[in-house]
């Protein structure tokens, strides 16, 4: 009952760096999507990708980039990190695009100094 | 205007009581009304949906929603310490779900 699963759990990284968040779901969803948390700003939809082979922007696109590797896996890319960046990333998946229920991973803590 | 609107709280109440908790939206096209719970370190999960005028109702818990007005509404009775926790109100459109700020909720022994 892995459900979906990113890696890493934390994560500090220096101004400049890049660095990839893994995310993968074993219950085979067309739907995936990467949200970041911040205090007071609730959760914002960076990218999402309605089926495979598809990706399209969020709210919060600029400074990310994302692949859709396969069916269970979304990958997001910051290719120059920026301390605005700090945040609590979320990956989660869904059965089709914008269903009701979706669900989520336990989250990337990134910190960017 | 933001497309979902909700006040971040925080919101203190005694065990037992009635918590209300509210969203208000903009946009007439949204068709599901979700909440998501979402415990301190961990990711949300779905609580309940509705997708028309009225009340849902699922143990303690009552979702509302009122179309007319954009407003909707999260109702729990009898509230226990378990239930503290940060809740989104969520709303779909297109192939996007929209959330709320969220509401942290304190409930005290």
């Amino acid at each position: 009952n892995a459900g979906v699963t990113q890696t890493p759990k934390f994560q500090v990284l220096k101004t400049g760096q890049s660095m990839t968040l893994q995310c993968a779901q074993d219950m085979n969803h067309n739907s995936m999507y990467w949200y970041r948390q911040d205090p007071g700003m609730g959760l914002r939809l960076i990218y999402y990708s309605a089926s495979e082979g598809t990706t399209d922007k969020g709210e919060v696109p600029n400074g990310y980039n994302v692949s859709r590797l396969n069916k269970r896996e979304f990958s997001l890319r910051l290719e120059s990190a920026a301390p605005s960046q700090t945040s609590v990333y979320f990956c989660a998946s869904s059965t089709i695009p914008g269903n009701t229920e979706a669900f989520f991973g336990q989250g990337t803590r990134l910190t960017v100094v | 205007q933001k497309e979902v609107e909700q006040d971040p709280g925080p919101l203190s109440v005694p065990e037992g009581a009635i918590v209300s908790l509210n969203c208000t939206y903009s946009n007439s096209a949204f068709q599901y009304f979700m909440w998501y719970r979402q415990y301190s370190r961990k990711g949300p999960e779905l609580l309940m949906y509705t997708y028309s005028s009225g009340n849902k109702e699922d143990g303690r818990f009552t979702a509302q929603v009122d179309k007319s007005s954009k407003y909707i509404s999260l109702f729990i009775r009898d509230s226990q310490p378990s239930d503290s926790a940060t809740y989104l109100c969520a709303m779909n459109r297109d192939d996007k779900i929209i959330f709320g700020k969220g509401t942290r909720l304190h409930i005290l022994p």
